[in-house]
């Protein structure tokens, strides 16, 4: 099973702010790395795929790099509605399709 | 548009089952794998289990299984999660999702049904 890990668990920024969420795989997944943002009460919503490739409905401010074991997800200038707890999910080696503890990016 | 509709959860004793359902519309639901995700209260993303198109192949997570059961109806369009022997540790929000693979990112979800375990 391909452990997934996120890192910070939390992350305080101020409104307009980049935000830098990280993301490791224990083993590589090339790059079938999966984004998601949930807010609460809410389901969660795809976001990144393919470690790159943006969603729809989302904003040019997020974006999606890496390869192999290390993935990043910036938020280039955080809006309020940006708030929320963001899941990494690999979808290489399954099953089971495995998601990071996921990071919550509050307001500061 | 796309629309997953679950259903079916409640609160159950230790011990106890539950049948989840989960009505697709808005895509042709037989060209789909259908997965179910769970989420504890407060707590991450936990894969639960998959079926292939026409119910055949199915896979679990070893958390649930022998105690869980997926199958599918093409003909209603509609998802089930058969959940026996139910612990604690069961409850959780649950999410269907479909994918157009075996494995795959989630593009849809439904709004999830709450399962509580607890005496």
């Amino acid at each position: 099973e391909i452990v997934m890990t996120q890192s910070p668990a939390t992350l305080s920024v101020s409104p307009g702010e980049r935000a830098t969420l990280s993301c490791r795989a224990s083993q590589s997944v090339g790059s079938n790395l999966a984004w998601y943002q949930q807010k609460p009460g809410q389901a969660p919503r795809l976001l990144i795929y393919g470690a790159s490739t943006r969603a729809t409905g989302f904003s040019a401010r997020f974006s999606g790099s890496g390869s192999g074991t290390e993935f990043t997800l910036t938020i280039s200038s955080l809006q309020s509605e940006d708030f929320a707890v963001y899941y990494c999910q690999q979808y290489t080696n399954w099953p089971p399709l495995t998601f990071g503890g996921g990071t919550k990016v509050e307001i500061k | 548009e796309v629309q997953l509709v679950e259903s079916g959860g409640g609160v159950v004793q230790p011990g106890g089952s539950l049948r989840l359902s989960c009505a697709a519309s808005g895509f042709t639901f037989s060209s789909y794998w259908m997965h179910w995700v769970r989420q504890a209260p407060g707590k991450g993303l936990v894969w639960v289990s998959r079926v292939n198109f026409d119910g055949s192949s199915t896979t679990y997570a070893d958390s649930v299984k022998g105690r869980f059961t997926i199958s599918r109806d093409n003909a209603q369009n509609t998802l089930y999660l058969q959940m026996n022997s139910l612990r604690a540790e069961d409850t959780a929000v649950y999410y269907c999702a479909p994918t157009a693979t075996p494995g795959g990112n989630f593009g849809y979800w439904g709004q999830g049904t709450l399962v509580t375990v607890s005496s």
